[in-house]
């Protein structure tokens, strides 16, 4: 069974431009989860979305926005990039809200 | 605030020596608990996880681990380490309730370097 999917890979910016990555769940998986992982740090919560509705949202500012699609995969974007939005963003996909989250393998974004 | 503390950063030991990485977390609700494993330039593995039942939880590859609700601790613990355990642990925690229902909290994590 396929894992968590997420797309591109690694993806490089400049400041003020803007970004989308993309994350397929697991099969049957219904939430969505997305993480900013800075480098040397533990991932940080951004959003949550479960049945295409947003269940969550973490201390970031507006510039992030996400949302999930009638097949469950979801979207992150990020406006106005900033030299401090460089990170591993995380993908996690789980049965329901409180279930077991699974990760996907991540988009490491660098801004310049 | 729901708070996780990885109280070392980093944890050298030699091969099939025993290992114990600790976590600490702050909650005043029940909670659910994790360990992940992140090896360079990947995503995170779960490892293993407590979410009821009995304290004392194991991974497929020799990993346990004990939750200890008056200590508020879970604590990882391998009997003999192979060099292929070298990795970046995270300890996380899952609120069941409020508004914080369903998201992660991690801790900052601990490098274990297993030497020959």
């Amino acid at each position: 069974d396929a894992g968590v999917t997420q797309s591109p890979t690694h993806l490089i910016k400049t400041r003020g431009q803007q970004v989308t990555l993309r994350c397929s769940p697991i099969s049957g998986h219904k939430s969505v989860s997305w993480y900013q992982q800075v480098l040397g740090q533990g991932p940080q919560f951004i959003f949550q979305y479960y049945e295409k509705e947003e269940r969550g949202r973490g201390n970031f500012p507006d510039r992030f926005s996400a949302r999930q699609f009638p097949n469950y995969s979801s979207e992150l974007n990020v406006n106005a990039l900033l030299l401090g939005d460089s990170a591993l963003y995380l993908c996690a996909s789980s049965l329901e809200e409180t279930d077991t989250q699974y990760f996907g393998p991540g988009t490491r974004l660098t801004v310049l | 605030a729901q708070s996780v503390t990885q109280l070392d950063s980093q944890v050298p030991v030699f091969e099939e020596a025993p290992v114990e990485l600790r976590c600490n977390y702050s909650s005043s609700v029940s909670v659910y608990l994790f360990w992940y494993v992140q090896y360079p330039n990947q995503g995170l593995q779960l490892l293993l996880k407590y979410l009821s039942g009995s304290t004392l939880v194991e991974s497929i590859n020799g990993f346990e681990a004990e939750f200890n609700k008056s200590q508020t601790s879970f604590h990882l613990r391998k009997p003999s380490v192979h060099i292929s355990d070298t990795a970046e642990y995270f300890c996380a925690v899952a609120v069941l309730r409020g508004s914080t229902l369903g998201r992660l909290y991690f801790g900052r994590g601990t490098q274990l370097t297993v030497w020959p």
